[in-house]
């Protein structure tokens, strides 16, 4: 079974872009939820998304938005990039409530 | 507001040295407590899911503990690659979210 699998691995923009992260969940998995992991720190949740609706919004500014598509997978959408942003974007695909399984994660490099 | 402090931040062993890393957690309504382990530029990896007291949890030279106020992570005899970081995550019965401790981050030398 293929586990979570995230694109694309790296990428460099610069700031003031746009970016857009994409996540497929292990498949019958239907809850997707998003993290920045800044280097040194624990991961920060920034979205959770179950079944298409949102379940959770961490403290993250508006410039941060997500979706979840009808088979599960799900796109974390970065406006008007900082240097601030740069970070390491992980996805975690779950069954139910508990069990999370994180994919390898998008670095994203703002420059 | 849910709290999760891990404990040392980095910690140097020689290999077959044993020790421990502790989670401490303040939330209300506990219901599991997660271990993942994660290397240099990889998501975290699930290691184990405790859920009450008194529960403990074994995987190779790894165990987990639970008590009411905190977790432990002993690593027996511990070998070269169990080099990582150590996170902790708390899930409580008030949020889907599982809340992260900033990881400790172990080094063996051989």
């Amino acid at each position: 079974d293929a586990g979570v699998t995230q694109s694309p691995t790296h990428l460099i923009k610069t700031r003031g872009q746009q970016v857009t992260l994409r996540c497929s969940p292990i498949s019958g998995h239907k809850s997707v939820s998003w993290y920045q992991q800044v280097l040194g720190q624990g991961p920060q949740f920034i979205f959770q998304y179950y079944e298409k609706e949102e379940r959770g919004r961490g403290n993250f500014p508006d410039r941060f938005s997500a979706r979840q598509f009808p088979n599960y997978s799900s796109e974390l959408n970065v406006n008007a990039l900082l240097l601030g942003d740069s970070a390491l974007y992980l996805c975690a695909s779950s069954l139910d409530s508990y069990g999370y399984t994180f994919g390898s994660g998008t670095r994203l490099t703002v420059v | 507001e849910d709290q999760v402090t891990q404990s040392p931040e980095a910690l140097r062993l020689q290999e077959g040295e044993s020790s421990s890393l502790n989670c401490s957690y303040t939330v209300s309504g506990l219901r599991g407590l997660f271990w993942y382990r994660q290397d240099p530029g990889k998501g975290p990896e699930f290691l184990f899911t405790l859920y009450s007291a008194g529960e403990e949890k074994e995987k190779e030279r790894l165990k987990a503990t639970l008590t009411k106020k905190e977790s432990f992570l002993h690593i027996t005899a511990p070998k070269p690659e169990d080099s990582a970081t150590y996170l902790c995550a708390v899930h409580t019965g008030g949020s889907y979210i599982p809340t992260f401790g900033r990881g400790t981050s172990l080094i063996v030398h051989p």
